[in-house]
């Protein structure tokens, strides 16, 4: 099956720096890479939709300067959180749509747990 | 907008027992509906899905149909393991409105033996 790898699993910084999450494929190629955020006991919150070669599109709310994100090849896709405060700890999942698949083919990655302190 | 509701958890049960996870849904047009599981320290893996009504989703035994006139899309399996705790999302793309993926809240369910 289609393998999503997200790095690092857990992250831990300092307020104030920024944070890089890896989100690869491993056996596909994706065209469409999705990032999501997931606060305790509620739902996955799509925060973006990332093409390849392309700029990303943020969802209303999202600001596009603190979570950078760059689809730069079709298996790796990665979100930066930079100057990351405390409200920014959470859980970020990606997910990536496989090249010529149906639309409503997503495979997700493990997830990434942000702590902030 | 188009968005999911979902039973709020958690959902304890015993071993053998019968499942629901109940799931309802607005959205214009005609949504693909799935259920998705994420089992703990894992990703989200789907576990079933439907794209039209009346088609009923399969899995690891646990079914759920895609019903339009009660706009829901319940989980079911008729006797659930201890392997089955997880929390279970269900989830829809609307009709032609691009494919990233609209989430319940996800409902955790903890099955003892």
């Amino acid at each position: 099956g289609a393998v999503v790898s997200q790095h690092p699993s857990r992250v831990i910084c300092k307020s104030g720096t920024s944070v890089k999450i890896e989100c690869r494929s491993l056996d596909f190629q994706a065209t469409t890479m999705f990032w999501y955020r997931q606060f305790p006991k509620q739902s996955l919150m799509l925060m973006a939709t990332s093409n390849e070669g392309s700029k990303a599109t943020y969802e209303q709310g999202v600001e596009k300067d603190k979570f950078l994100i760059n689809h730069a090849s079709l298996t790796l896709s990665t979100l930066t959180v930079t100057s990351a405060h405390p409200e920014d700890s959470s859980f970020y999942i990606c997910s990536a749509r496989r090249r010529a698949a149906g639309p409503d083919t997503q495979y997700f990655g493990p997830g990434t747990r942000l702590t902030v302190l | 907008g188009d968005s999911v509701t979902q039973m709020e958890g958690p959902v304890t049960l015993s071993e053998e027992a019968f499942l629901t996870i109940n799931c309802t849904y607005t959205a214009t047009g005609y949504p693909s509906l799935f259920w998705y599981v994420q089992y703990p320290g894992e990703g989200l893996q789907l576990l079933l899905k439907a794209t039209k009504a009346d088609d009923k989703g399969s899995n690891k035994g646990f079914e759920a149909t895609y019903r339009k006139e009660t706009t829901s899309f319940h989980l079911e399996k008729g006797s659930v393991q201890v392997s089955d705790s997880a929390v279970y999302f269900c989830a829809l793309i609307p009709y032609q409105a691009g494919t990233a993926l609209i989430f319940g809240k996800g409902t955790t369910l903890s099955v003892s033996s």
